[in-house]
């Protein structure tokens, strides 16, 4: 069965950080893409980043609204992603998701408040 | 980056009916197109993917189909079970982008 399961969410203020993991099974995650997309309050979906595997370099690919504070990074030996969120801004409050060929885990929530 | 425009916003439906919801790509996007089901406190689950062709266990009322830049997801016999907000998603080109949903509820 897969298995996607995020931890690491919870408030945070403006300005900070926050390291997102994403712990897989039940898929061969060493060759898998993986995804990260957050859904806002209001239920919009956005898709924020993608590792690709180690044949393919782990290139990474953002949305234009994280670049420079965002980084998704994986760990095969541990079939783990992560999202490394820096200067967070209000708008990133959300719940994130991982995800991979069509699995979606179970979310985090972020919210960046004073 | 490519815009995904969804209608309706919402529907009212009811159970037996044929509901047909669409998605619009602001440029090309093949087949590269995916419904997603979210049911209201659950993570979206993929319903089709390459536009036409239904993830495993998915029942056989829900339908894609399209190319290029419009694309359909059809439920022919509405059930109790799938009142939930359904999104389209682009993964022809990067940044991958959703369309915002069609709400879809039973009368």
């Amino acid at each position: 069965e897969v298995q996607l399961v995020e931890t690491g969410g919870g408030l945070v203020q403006p300005g900070k950080s926050l390291k997102l993991t994403c712990a897989t099974s039940g898929f061969t995650f060493s060759t898998a893409w993986m995804h990260w997309v957050r859904q806002s309050p209001e239920k919009r979906l956005e898709w924020i980043a993608r590792i690709k595997d180690k044949s393919n370099n782990y290139a990474t690919d953002y949305v234009e609204s994280v670049k420079g504070r965002f980084t998704i990074s994986r760990d095969d030996s541990k079939s783990s992603v992560y999202l490394q969120m820096n200067s967070l801004k209000e708008e990133d409050t959300a719940t994130y998701y991982c995800l991979s060929m069509g699995y979606w885990g179970q979310g985090v929530m972020v919210t960046v408040s004073s | 980056n490519t815009v995904m425009t969804q209608s309706p916003t919402s529907m009212f439906t009811s159970v037996g009916d044929r509901v047909t919801m669409s998605c619009k790509a602001s440029q090309n996007v093949g087949i590269n197109v995916g419904w997603y089901q979210q049911k209201t406190g659950q993570s979206p689950k993929r319903l089709i993917y390459w536009a036409s062709n239904r993830d495993t266990g998915v029942p056989d009322r829900f339908t894609g189909s399209g190319s290029g830049t419009d694309f359909t997801l059809t439920i022919s016999n509405m059930q109790a079970e799938d009142p939930a907000i359904y999104y389209c998603l682009q993964h022809n080109s990067y940044p991958h982008t959703f369309g915002a949903g069609t709400k879809l509820e039973l009368k």
